[in-house]
């Protein structure tokens, strides 16, 4: 696609329950990117794909946060048993190749936990 | 752990003035990246520098890169309403790195 495509755009789910997160990157880009944004914060790293290497997933925040990508193309981030601290925008993002070639990010998922 | 603290974290101008924000860190970096983020978007790349002491040109717009690629800065020339946004620096340690970004600044341009 011409953009990195996030679905769905906003989310809100009660605490405890498992909540599925979408992302669909540029077609041809080899490396795709999670990061979290809170409130007043920066972009939180979660988890990086780069090709058929094993992802580089330290910085999930804990277990319940999980992430695949298939077929080397969209990516599904997976959080279990919500809580309110989950509270936040997640953004997804890919690149042509890992480096200085800069990032391409989608809109992000609003995702709320009540 | 590679922090990028930037600065000021707000700041509210009028319409014409110009203006500077800073990204530093205690750490080296390979490369660093300049990006801007609306309310509701994702954050979209307006700049990359990777050799110490480098300065790059967007308009009114003007990046440099530190001597020893440790901190950057941004600055803007008489700014407008349209460049009212949240302005983030992204480091890379090396190519196989995720970007570490700091927290931001909040850029207000008043007509």
């Amino acid at each position: 696609g011409a953009g990195v495509s996030q679905s769905p755009s906003n989310k809100v789910t009660e605490k405890g329950k498992d909540v599925e997160l979408r992302c669909d990157p540029i077609s041809g880009h080899t490396a795709l990117y999670w990061y979290r944004q809170s409130l007043g914060q920066g972009l939180e790293f979660l988890i990086y794909f780069q090709g058929n290497s094993a992802p580089d997933k330290s910085g999930l925040p804990s277990d319940r946060f999980s992430a695949e990508r298939t077929g080397g193309s969209v990516s599904t981030l997976t959080i279990q048993r919500t809580q309110q601290e989950d509270s936040a925008v997640y953004l997804c993002a890919s690149s042509l190749v890992p480096g200085a070639s800069g990032y391409t990010f989608g809109s992000g998922t609003r995702l709320t936990v009540v | 752990t590679q922090l990028l603290e930037q600065s000021p974290q707000f700041l509210s101008i009028q319409e014409g003035e110009n203006l500077t924000v800073y990204c530093n860190s205690s750490s080296v970096f390979s490369s660093l990246q300049w990006y801007r983020q609306e309310p509701g978007e994702g954050p979209v790349l307006l700049v990359t520098v990777v050799t110490g002491g480098e300065v790059k040109k967007l308009k009114r717009l003007t990046f440099q890169f530190g001597d020893a690629r440790k901190d950057s800065s941004l600055h803007i020339t008489a700014a407008q309403p349209g460049d009212t946004g949240l302005y983030l620096c992204a480091g890379q340690n090396s190519g196989n790195t995720p970007l570490v970004f700091g927290k931001g600044t909040r850029l207000s341009v008043i007509a």
